[in-house]
């Protein structure tokens, strides 16, 4: 059974810095693109970041292009987005996804977890 | 949101609805369409992939449709456990990103 778990959130200040995780099972994760996608309080779905499966392609919202960094480590089935000077906008619901490509296909998806931001 | 959906949808239990999307060239009008399904509380739910094909498990009375630029969603024999949010999405050659429309909150009479 494929399962994305997300952690690392929480509350943090506004130009602080956060780390999220997904632990992905059930599925070998090297062989798929993986995506970030984010959901602020009563709002709609926003894409954040796409990552290839060697980790060498990547595209990001206009939004947090410099701030926030996809990364992936196939060996512990992990992806993860490093999310620098935070902003009050950057709360959210984040969610991991397991993507078929570089588009907009995503099959699987985790639980999310919430990151605030506030002083 | 560049694509386009109503805020809003409803109808009765029987009937069907049809969400519509509008984007551009640059987005449906050259890549395929997806939908997805958020329940209340839950994350979303892919719902149609490549314009018009249901993932395993995802009831018939759920189909999509592509023409130009624009897209829609249609659920036919509308139930009560229909009623979420729905969202369309495409990748966007300009912009290098993956869109999502605004979003359709779909309600059940």
């Amino acid at each position: 059974e494929v399962q994305l778990v997300e952690s690392g959130g929480g509350l943090v200040q506004p130009g602080r810095s956060l780390r999220l995780s997904c632990a992905a099972s059930g599925f070998i994760s090297s062989t798929y693109w993986m995506t970030w996608v984010r959901q602020a309080p009563g709002k709609g779905l926003e894409w954040v970041a796409n990552i290839r499966q060697d980790g060498r392609e990547l595209y990001y919202v206009d939004s947090v292009k410099g701030r926030f960094t996809i990364s992936r480590d196939d060996g512990k089935n992990s992806l993860y987005l490093q999310m620098n000077s935070l902003t009050v906008e950057d709360t959210a619901v984040y969610y991991c996804a397991r993507a078929q490509d570089y588009g907009a296909h995503f099959d699987y998806w985790g639980q999310g977890i919430l990151v605030t931001v506030s002083s | 949101s560049v694509l386009t959906q109503p805020p809003s949808a409803s109808g009765t239990p029987g009937q069907r609805v049809s969400i519509t999307c509008s984007g551009s060239s640059s987005n449906i009008g050259v890549n395929h369409v997806y939908w997805y399904q958020q329940l209340p509380g839950t994350a979303p739910k892919l719902l149609i992939y490549v314009n018009d094909q249901r993932p395993s498990g995802v009831p018939d009375r759920f189909s999509g449709s592509k023409s130009g630029t624009s897209a829609s969603l249609a659920i036919s024999g509308l139930q009560s456990e229909d009623e979420a949010d729905y969202y369309c999405a495409a990748w966007d050659d300009k912009l290098y990103a993956v869109l999502f429309g605004g979003g359709t909150k779909l309600t059940v009479l």
